[in-house]
């Protein structure tokens, strides 16, 4: 159970802004949305997550709607380096350990 | 350097052995994970590790085992029992309940 739907792919002209959903139809109160991307052959790397409120950081900016239920990631200036596939993950926080539910993501593909 | 490394980034083996993959990190970090990717898909949690000589089974443990003597080392092991082994294998590491942070990954393949 993935927990979140995204969209398998998506193209952004180098120099705009890439702006990725994701529903989380299903979202507990207390899970948190967090956004990975995979370049291939390469381990995730972590973006940004949060839980209600939106965030920003040097990579990117969360927005997650005021019921929860779905967010969107933005990457205010793609460049090429960009390219890669983005997770958008809900953590569940269990009695044994957190844990991250993985879909199979969106394919970004920043075009020159 | 803190991080976390896998060793080694590919690996192949006969049908039918054991192979033990490693992962280490340096980041004092008390959580440690093993995820399996096959092409195209998502992550899928094999084991995890809160603390030291405990873990879990995750969604898909069968035919895997691991071991976590020291805070730092999770090693994985494929079993022959693992009816399909070849796939991108993934570690990560988190201080607690926080962020997963991803080792480079380690390919396998089943000659």
């Amino acid at each position: 159970d993935a927990k979140t739907t995204q969209p398998p792919s998506m193209d952004c002209a180098e120099g705009r802004a890439a702006n990725l959903p994701c529903n989380h139809s299903t979202i507990s109160g207390n899970e948190y949305v967090y956004w990975y991307r995979q370049i291939h052959s390469q381990g995730p790397q972590y973006i940004i997550h949060g839980l209600k409120n939106n965030e920003t950081n040097e990579m990117a900016s969360l927005i997650i709607t005021e019921d929860r239920k779905s967010s969107t990631l933005i990457l205010p200036h793609a460049t090429l380096r960009d390219t890669a596939v983005y997770y958008c993950i809900v953590r569940v926080a269990l009695i044994t350990g957190n844990q991250f539910y993985f879909g199979t993501g969106t394919s970004l593909t920043v075009i020159p | 350097d803190g991080g976390i490394t896998q060793s080694p980034k590919y690996l192949f083996r006969k049908e039918g052995q054991n192979v033990t993959l490693s992962c280490e990190q340096n980041l004092n970090h008390d959580a440690m994970y093993w995820y399996r990717q096959d092409p195209g898909q998502g992550l899928r949690l094999i084991y995890y590790s809160q603390i030291v000589n405990d873990f879990q089974k995750g969604d898909i443990a069968e035919g895997y085992s691991v071991s976590r003597e020291k805070k730092e080392s999770f090693p994985l092991t494929v079993t022959s029992a693992q009816k399909n082994p070849t796939a991108f294998y993934l570690c990560a590491s988190s201080a607690g309940r926080d962020t997963q942070y991803f080792g480079p990954g380690t390919r396998l393949t089943v000659l």
